[in-house]
């Protein structure tokens, strides 16, 4: 268990639809990351958050966004889902750029 | 740009046997280098984290090698088993500030009896 907790697990929706993912850190962590994980392709970097202010951002669609709440926890938001969007989302924290500790992912399926 | 390759893509070999997984790197200026295990729909978990001085880690089965002179490093694991089929993923973390992870795509191998 690395300690960081992702909501939902399992996400069935359709395209147009909003969705929220949800990551709760391990205790202490200032920093977030989120990570978008396709069939069979490698983790594509989102966003990082630390200590409640965005620091880094990847490949995030216009449709997408992101916070990070006073309590550190974050939540990740897909908009006009399309079919492409679905995949595997992994959040990560760490202190600073030390370990990433993943959470177990929340699957997105898009119909 | 920051840049991460991995080989080979995927690999088969089986229960008992050696292999080696390569990573080479274009990440400047460089902090220290990771590997992740990532079981199937499975968050990666860390297995090794090496730093500019360090040439050689092992942790069990698994030992990782660093050359920053060639920008190259490597993960032997020993004695395969079949729970080491999994993803392996390398990460070279930077300095430079914004996104300082940089990340390879992996290799996929697979254990079989």
């Amino acid at each position: 268990d690395s300690g960081v907790t992702q909501t939902p697990k399992h996400l069935i929706t359709a395209t147009g639809q909003r969705v929220t993912l949800r990551c709760s850190p391990r205790s202490g962590d200032l920093s977030v990351y989120w990570y978008q994980q396709s069939l069979d392709q490698g983790l594509q970097f989102l966003i990082q958050y630390y200590n409640g202010e965005e620091r880094a951002k990847g490949n995030i669609l216009e449709r997408f966004s992101a916070q990070q709440f006073p309590d550190l926890h974050s939540e990740l938001n897909l908009s006009s889902l399309e079919l492409g969007d679905s995949a595997l989302y992994f959040c990560a924290s760490s202190v600073e750029y030390e370990e990433l500790f993943f959470g177990e992912g929340s699957r997105l399926t898009v119909l | 740009k920051n840049q991460v390759e991995q080989s080979p893509q995927s690999l088969i070999i089986l229960e008992g046997k050696n292999c080696t997984l390569q990573c080479n790197y274009t990440v400047s200026p460089f902090s220290n280098l990771r590997w992740y295990k990532q079981d199937t729909g499975r968050g990666p978990v860390s297995l090794t984290i090496m730093t500019f001085s360090e040439n050689t880690k092992s942790n069990g089965r698994y030992t990782a090698t660093l050359d920053a002179d060639t920008k190259q490093s490597s993960l032997h694991i020993t004695a395969s088993q079949l729970s080491d089929s999994a993803s392996y993923i390398c990460v070279v973390i930077s300095n430079n500030a914004g996104n300082m992870l940089t990340f390879g795509g992996g290799t996929r191998l697979m254990v079989k009896p």
